[in-house]
């Protein structure tokens, strides 16, 4: 079965605080995403990468980074939390760029205080 | 990418088949109308997708309209399981991101 594993469930952190969300893949997609949730403005994408060590960034990349080293990890990074970061972290990834079949992981939620 | 236009929510009883309809009169002819859902607390999950054709999977049925500028999705034979938000997304191949919409909430009635 197709895996995409997000490495925490939940986390909360402080305002300030450097967070990595990790996301592994076992299916050797080339593409991988990050997506974020909010009530009321669905799922906006942050990022994405079609091949290792390269990014794009997506609707609202401002606050976050990204680092693909690996095929099939694809991490998150807020570099200084901020509560209005606060939200449902989601990765995705995909076999091809030009397919809307993607492979979606349970999520991450994190709180920032 | 067009614009999908959805019911917001959607009651449909046990056994029976549930049908989610889906506007996108704006559709191009390069547009697949994609589906997901997402049950609570889980990421999205594909469920089928379709350019001109009906298409028919083990999840669920996809009727495209002749003009394309609607769709329905069917669960033929609806469980407990099947509560979730469904989500009609007009995608173009090689647009590189998918849009989510509010898409529909769908509630199975025991």
């Amino acid at each position: 079965d197709v895996k995409v594993t997000q490495s925490s469930r939940y986390l909360v952190k402080r305002t300030g605080e450097k967070v990595f969300l990790e996301c592994v893949q076992d299916m050797d997609h080339e593409n991988m995403f990050w997506y974020r949730q909010d009530p009321g403005l669905g799922l906006r994408l942050i990022y994405f990468s079609y091949d290792v060590k390269m990014k794009e960034k997506g609707d609202i990349p401002e606050g976050y980074s990204v680092s693909r080293e690996k095929k099939e990890r694809f991490s998150l990074i807020l570099e200084s939390a901020s509560t209005n970061q606060t939200s449902m972290y989601l990765c995705a990834s995909s076999f091809q760029l030009d397919t809307g079949e993607l492979f979606f992981g349970e999520g991450s939620r994190l709180t920032v205080l | 990418d067009a614009k999908t236009t959805q019911p917001t929510s959607m009651d449909c009883a046990e056994g029976r088949a549930a049908n989610l309809p889906c506007n996108h009169s704006t559709i191009s002819g390069n547009e697949y109308v994609y589906w997901y859902r997402q049950i609570h607390s889980q990421g999205p999950q594909y469920i089928i997708h379709g350019l001109k054709n009906n298409e028919t999977n083990e999840m669920a049925s996809l009727i495209i309209t002749e003009d394309r500028k609607s769709s329905t999705l069917i669960l033929p034979h609806a469980t407990l399981r099947d509560t979730a938000v469904y989500y009609c997304i007009a995608f173009i191949q090689g647009a590189q991101k998918l849009v989510f919409g509010q898409g529909t909430r769908l509630t199975i009635n025991p």
